[in-house]
């Protein structure tokens, strides 16, 4: 089954602990992503990676880091959490971007991850 | 990006068709227009996108005006799954593949 999985889906942390959340696309994407939702602000983009080792800023990635070393994973990295990162997260892949082709433009999100920093 | 308007919240009766709005009167000439749903915290969910020409799939319409001003989702025959957070983006192609969510209009669909 084509799918985004994450892992953990919840977690609950202590301010400055370390912590990775993984992400696995089995849909040979190249470009993937992560999001953070909170309420009010809606989804905002953290990081993307348009291919292997191509990573880069989007609108929030202060305080997290990403990395893209295989095409499958793209886990996000906390070095020392803060409650203001108590969030849900999504990963999201998709094809290189193509609109005149129907079946390239979904982007395929996973399930979400509930993080909480005490 | 263009901005979007869109209604906060909608009802619609089970078996009904559920017409979702969405302004963009400031879209230019190479911005498509993208809906997404989200289901109660689950991941978001491509629906549909298209630049002026009416689209249709399996899962819902869009009607796009000719000025490209609005456009509207159709659901043919809401369900109560259908039930969740829908999002009009309007986008550049190839533009960096973020998604600009906003705040969505949250459709119940009702017994």
């Amino acid at each position: 089954e084509a799918q985004v999985t994450q892992n953990p889906r919840y977690l609950i942390t202590v301010t400055g602990k370390k912590l990775t959340v993984t992400c696995s696309q089995n849909m040979n994407h190249e470009y993937m992503s992560w999001y953070r939702q909170d309420p009010g602000l809606g989804l905002r983009q953290i990081y993307y990676s348009m291919n292997v080792e191509v990573t880069d800023k989007g609108d929030v990635p202060e305080g997290y880091k990403v990395s893209r070393k295989e095409k499958r994973n793209f886990p996000l990295i906390l070095e020392s959490p803060s409650p203001n990162q108590t969030s849900l997260y999504f990963c999201a892949s998709s094809l290189r971007e193509n609109p005149s082709l129907r079946h390239r433009n979904e982007q395929f999100f996973g399930p979400g991850t509930r993080l909480t920093v005490l | 990006d263009a901005k979007t308007t869109q209604p906060p919240s909608m009802d619609c009766a089970e078996g009904r068709a559920a017409n979702l709005p969405c302004n963009h009167s400031t879209i230019s000439g190479n911005e498509y227009v993208y809906w997404y749903r989200q289901i109660h915290s689950q991941g978001p969910q491509y629906i549909i996108h298209g630049l002026k020409n009416n689209e249709t799939n399996e899962m819902a319409s869009l009607i796009i005006t000719e000025d490209r001003k609005s456009s509207t989702l159709i659901l043919p025959h809401a369900t109560l799954r259908d039930t969740a957070v829908y999002y009009c983006i309007v986008r550049v192609a190839n533009s960096g593949y973020a998604l600009n969510f906003g705040k969505g209009t949250s459709l119940l669909v009702t017994p």
